[in-house]
């Protein structure tokens, strides 16, 4: 089955405390985002990729980092995590990133940071 | 600059048309899109309508686009108990090579028995 798979689904850590959330698609696309859904906010571009190696910053990239070592992981790392990273966080997939492919979203990391 | 804006309410009797409506702000937008994001899910793509078009249709779902005024709405007719969900509008504006979405706030759709 066509997915991209984030795991865990649910995380509650300290400030403070490096943590990973892994991001893994297995439809050979090039383009991968991360976004974080805050109440009333909608949803927020924190780092996407273009393809292996190549990552650029979206809207909100402060106290986030990325890597692309491989075309279908795309991992979100938060070295010093703080409270206002609390938030619902989803990545996405797409062939190209063009917006005749359509984006592929998993199911989402529920984040909360005391 | 970007933005999406949509009202964050919508409550409608089952069996009634639903329209959740959508403005947007930079005109180089190039897709629109509705999402639907069901309880505890990820964002699923119900359809887009590319920026050259009025309107779209795919079974119950109907999208109007009116670019001189930069508003998008979804129609869902005879709407029904599995329509509940918040229903995000998206553009796509492509920079330097990459198309990135900006989100509207989403719209939480709530059907009346």
């Amino acid at each position: 089955e066509a997915q991209v798979t984030q795991n865990p689904r649910y995380l509650i850590t300290v400030t403070g405390k490096k943590l990973t959330v892994t991001c893994s698609q297995n439809m050979n696309h090039e383009y991968m985002s991360w976004y974080r859904q805050d109440p009333g906010l909608g949803l927020r571009q924190i780092y996407y990729s273009m393809n292996v190696e190549v990552t650029d910053k979206g809207d909100v990239p402060e106290g986030y980092k990325v890597s692309r070592k491989e075309k279908r992981n795309f991992p979100l790392i938060l070295e010093s995590p703080s409270p206002n990273q609390t938030s619902l966080y989803f990545c996405a997939s797409s062939l190209r990133g063009r917006g005749s492919d359509g984006y592929t979203f998993g199911s989402g990391t529920r984040l909360t940071v005391v | 600059g970007e933005d999406v804006e949509q009202s964050l309410f919508l409550s409608v009797r089952e069996g009634d048309s639903s329209v959740i409506n959508c403005t947007y702000t930079d005109s180089s937008s190039t897709y629109l899109y509705w999402y639907k994001q069901e309880p505890g899910a990820g964002l699923q793509l119900l359809t887009y309508i590319f920026s050259n078009m009025d309107m779209k249709q795919d079974q119950r779902l109907t999208v109007l686009l009116n670019k001189k005024d930069k508003h998008l709405s979804l129609r869902i007719a005879d709407t029904q108990t599995g329509d509940s969900a918040i229903y995000f509008c998206a553009e796509s504006i492509t920079n330097f090579g990459n198309e990135k979405l900006t989100f509207g706030t989403g719209t939480r759709l709530t059907i009346i028995p």
